[in-house]
């Protein structure tokens, strides 16, 4: 059954450094989004993507953040320069259509010392 | 309440028995969905109720859709100590949409 995957598995970087989480989508899905999950917290969305652009962003999705599908199958979140907050559990999901199932990748457990 | 509030926070029964599971939340929705997830693990997509729908089965779980209460609930029949995990509920909102907004999860633990 396919299945969106995530690289790597768990970073550890210093406060200040540029991290890139990747994520491989289901290959037919068109819609893409990344939440994070800080422990012991709830979900939050952080932002989706759709045609080459983003669709929406939340207040957590600042400068720092940005995404990229630099070709037909990766999708990537890089944050800038880490700060010790973004320490938490990144997921990647995708979707077929809007509005439809999300289905989330194992997640990349980012920690910033 | 927020968007997106299951109660109980935790619910421990025994292997078996049925576990229910209740979500609120606040706006209108697209959709409402429920997710597994085992603890630091991935989130498991479990079910999907669209608005227009009152119940759906899948297997052991049943869901059903209140709009006029705004709540849903999560059924689990029969459970089975691997069915010991967090649950979650995500609403797909109708403004701002392509965003699901998940509350804080019920921790259900399933005694041998």
């Amino acid at each position: 059954e396919p299945e969106v995957t995530q690289t790597p598995s768990h970073q550890v970087t210093q406060m200040g450094q540029e991290v890139i989480l990747r994520c491989v989508p289901i290959s037919n899905h068109l819609y893409f989004y990344w939440y994070r999950q800080i422990l012991g917290q709830k979900v939050e969305f952080l932002v989706s993507f759709y045609n080459n652009e983003i669709s929406e962003k939340s207040e957590i999705f600042d400068d720092q953040f940005s995404v990229e599908r630099p070709d037909g199958s990766n999708f990537t979140l890089k944050i800038r320069s880490t700060k010790l907050e973004d320490s938490a559990m990144y997921f990647c999901a995708s979707s077929e259509k809007a509005a439809d199932e999300q289905f989330f990748g194992p997640g990349t457990r980012l920690t910033v010392l | 309440s927020q968007q997106g509030e299951e109660d109980p926070q935790a619910l421990s029964i025994q292997e078996g028995e049925n576990a229910t599971m209740n979500c609120s939340y606040k706006t209108s929705i697209n959709n409402l969905q429920w997710y597994r997830q085992n603890s630091g693990r991935g989130l498991v997509h479990l079910i999907l109720i669209r608005s227009n729908e009152r119940e759906k089965h899948s297997g052991r779980l049943r869901v059903t859709l209140d709009t006029s209460k705004k709540s849903s609930s999560l059924l689990i029949t029969a459970s089975r100590a691997a069915d010991t995990a967090s649950y979650f509920c995500a609403t797909d909102v109708v403004q701002g949409a392509q965003k699901l907004v998940f509350g804080q999860g019920t921790r259900l633990t399933i005694n041998p």
